[in-house]
């Protein structure tokens, strides 16, 4: 299974946008790029996935790199809500739909 | 439902006792994924099934874990002769399949004394 590394926290301020990094170097073609936050005593929420382009939903924007070797998670503006750990997730067209986690990076929000 | 429902929300065994853990996943969604988390942010896959077959058990230590997701009944995992490693919590996840988004349940708190 591919790896994904992950800064292991990182601060930001209420209304300011919030760009958390990934890194995937070992991708292959097949993987989709899947981002999960899990809340304090909650479970693992779905926030956005992308292949190849670059993606946007509701909740946030996930940039992909042009070489696919990592990717941005987006947050527009932060708010005390989005206090979670945000994980980056890689799962192949060869790999049963299963999610596998990495550490994750704790975000903080200050108002 | 929309929700993935787990029962019990916590469950305290004795070393060596049996525990039983139950998911009821989103009506529609055909594949039920189980996940151990051990430490705040380790996850581990356990197993998925696609409807009541097992599709995927690269992750369950097949000597005292079991699952099952038996038509019109809640999905279950069991674990035989807990031991106090088996302490986490315990999440069951849904989904329709081809990469769309699991849908994550609140959890299973075991603690093995």
């Amino acid at each position: 299974d591919a790896k994904t590394t992950q800064p292991n926290s990182m601060e930001s301020n209420e209304e300011e946008p919030v760009h958390l990094p990934c890194n995937h170097s070992t991708i292959s073609g097949t993987d989709y790029i899947h981002w999960y936050r899990q809340l304090p005593s909650q479970g693992p929420e779905y926030v956005i996935h992308g292949l190849t382009s670059n993606v946007n939903n509701r909740m946030a924007s996930l940039a992909i790199a042009e070489d696919r070797k990592s990717s941005t998670l987006i947050l527009h503006r932060a708010t005390l809500r989005d206090a979670a750990v945000y994980y980056c997730i890689l799962s192949s067209s060869y790999n049963t739909d299963k999610l596998i986690f990495g550490t994750g990076t704790r975000l903080q929000v200050f108002p | 439902g929309e929700e993935v429902a787990q029962t019990p929300k916590h469950l305290v065994r004795g070393e060596g006792q049996k525990a039983k853990l139950y998911c009821a996943p989103i009506k529609g969604h055909s594949y039920v994924f189980w996940y151990q988390q051990v430490l705040k942010n380790e996850f581990k896959f356990l197993i998925s099934f696609q409807n009541e077959n097992v599709f995927d058990e690269t992750g369950m230590p097949k000597e005292r874990f079991s699952a099952k997701c038996l038509p019109n009944s809640p999905c279950s995992l069991e674990i035989q002769a807990t031991k106090l490693e088996d302490s986490a919590v315990y999440f069951c996840a849904s989904s329709r399949g081809g990469y769309t988004e699991a849908f994550f349940g609140q959890g299973t708190r075991l603690t093995v004394v």
